[in-house]
Formats: C-alpha cells, structure tokens, sequence
C-alpha cells in the first residue's frame, strides 16, 4: 500500500505517561499534517510540516511536539498524558503546501 | 476566528431523494472550501472543492459568498452514498492548514 501509513492502529496508556505515534506520507508527497478527532468534535488541526520544515500551527498544545525527517516520515509526541488526550489522531498528506490531502487511518489513543 | 459548520449531525433520506448536507464557514479573505467523505471502513477522502466546479457521484456544491455556505447537493441519493462528509475550508497565504466542520452522517434508507 503506498497510502499514508500510521503506526500504531491502537494505543492504550496510562495518565502522565508519553506516547509517540508515527506516519509515513504517500510516495512523493513532501507536506504531512497532524490532526486530532475527539468524541463529537471536528478534525482539529494540530500542524503542518513541508520538507523537514514547520508551515502551520494549529492549536497543538505545549504537551505536544512534531518532527518531520529526512525521509519525510513524521512523528508526533504526546507528553504528560491526561484522560482528554484520547482521541484517533489522523495524519495526512500532500504532494506541496496546498491541494488535497491524503489521509490515513488514523492512530486511537486510549488514556486511561 | 475560521470557522466551518455543519449544523447537522445527522440527515437521513430515502432512496431516490434529493440530498442537501449544508456547510457554512466564517473565513476572512477568500478561502477554498472542499468536501470530503469517510465511507464505512474507508479513509477520509476528497469528495470535491469548489474551485474545480465538477460534479462527483453526481454531487455538487455551489459557493455562497453572500451567504458564506457550501452546501453539498445531490438529486437523487443512493445507498452507497450513506457515508459521512465533512466541509472543510483553507485560507489563502501560505501553509495548507485545512479547517473542517464537525461532519454529517447522510444515511440513505430503501
């Protein structure tokens, strides 16, 4: 599949704890977004990331952090767990800096 | 502050029925507005954006400056159309930071 793949599917911790959920970008695409989906909420865009670099901010918590790599794969750190954070945490991606994103199917986070 | 809403949590029609998912946004300046489409087991997906002006699956939306809406319309709903959609709307200006309403499930009845 060369889809957007986000590792892990599933993920159930504890409160305090520190999580890192990771995303691969479809073959050729140099942007990757994060985005949050609580209960009844929207998708809430956390950040843009455009060749290794930041390009937007949404409202991503200091708790939170965001790198993209050399190869273009990203990670998202979650730190200092609380029962709130629980949410699927969707990752996408695009060839440049606008145009249609390509999702995946998203990381569930469980914090108990 | 950019804003999307989608007033409608769920919207259930029969076969054959008109469709209408309604999308309003607050946006400064001219943003591009889109809809996208999570069929059941399926990744979010890009259904259409306005700037293209085509029809997808037989849906179509029109961008409403006056009335900042971007409803999504369909004339004759089929089953396989049951799915959830989200209006979603960029700014312009650098970044691609994609802000989307909270969804509708549109789910078609026999």
């Amino acid at each position: 599949d060369s889809g957007v793949t986000q590792t892990p599917k599933h993920l159930i911790t504890a409160t305090g704890q520190r999580v890192t959920l990771r995303c691969s970008p479809r073959s050729g695409d140099l942007s990757v977004y994060w985005y949050q989906q609580s209960l009844d909420q929207g998708l809430q865009f956390l950040i843009q990331y455009y060749n290794g670099e930041e390009r937007a901010k949404g409202n991503i918590l200091e708790r939170f952090s965001a790198q993209q790599f050399p190869d273009l794969h990203s990670e998202l750190n979650l730190s200092s767990l609380e029962l709130g954070d629980s949410a699927l945490y969707f990752c996408a991606s695009s060839v440049g800096t606008a145009g249609e994103l390509f999702f995946g199917e998203g990381s569930r986070l469980t914090v108990l | 502050a950019q804003r999307v809403t989608q007033p409608e949590k769920l919207l259930s029609v029969f076969k054959g029925a008109p469709v209408e998912l309604k999308c309003n946004y607050s946006y400064s300046g001219s943003p591009e507005l889109f809809w996208y489409v999570q069929y059941s087991r399926q990744r979010l997906q890009l259904l259409l954006r306005h700037i293209s002006r085509e029809s997808i699956k037989g849906f179509t939306a029109d961008l409403n400056k006056g009335e900042t809406s971007f409803h999504l319309k369909k004339p004759f709903a089929q089953e396989e159309d049951s799915a959830m959609y989200y209006c979603a709307a960029t700014g312009t200006g650098g970044g691609n930071k994609l802000t989307f309403g909270t969804g509708t499930q549109l789910k078609v009845e026999l």
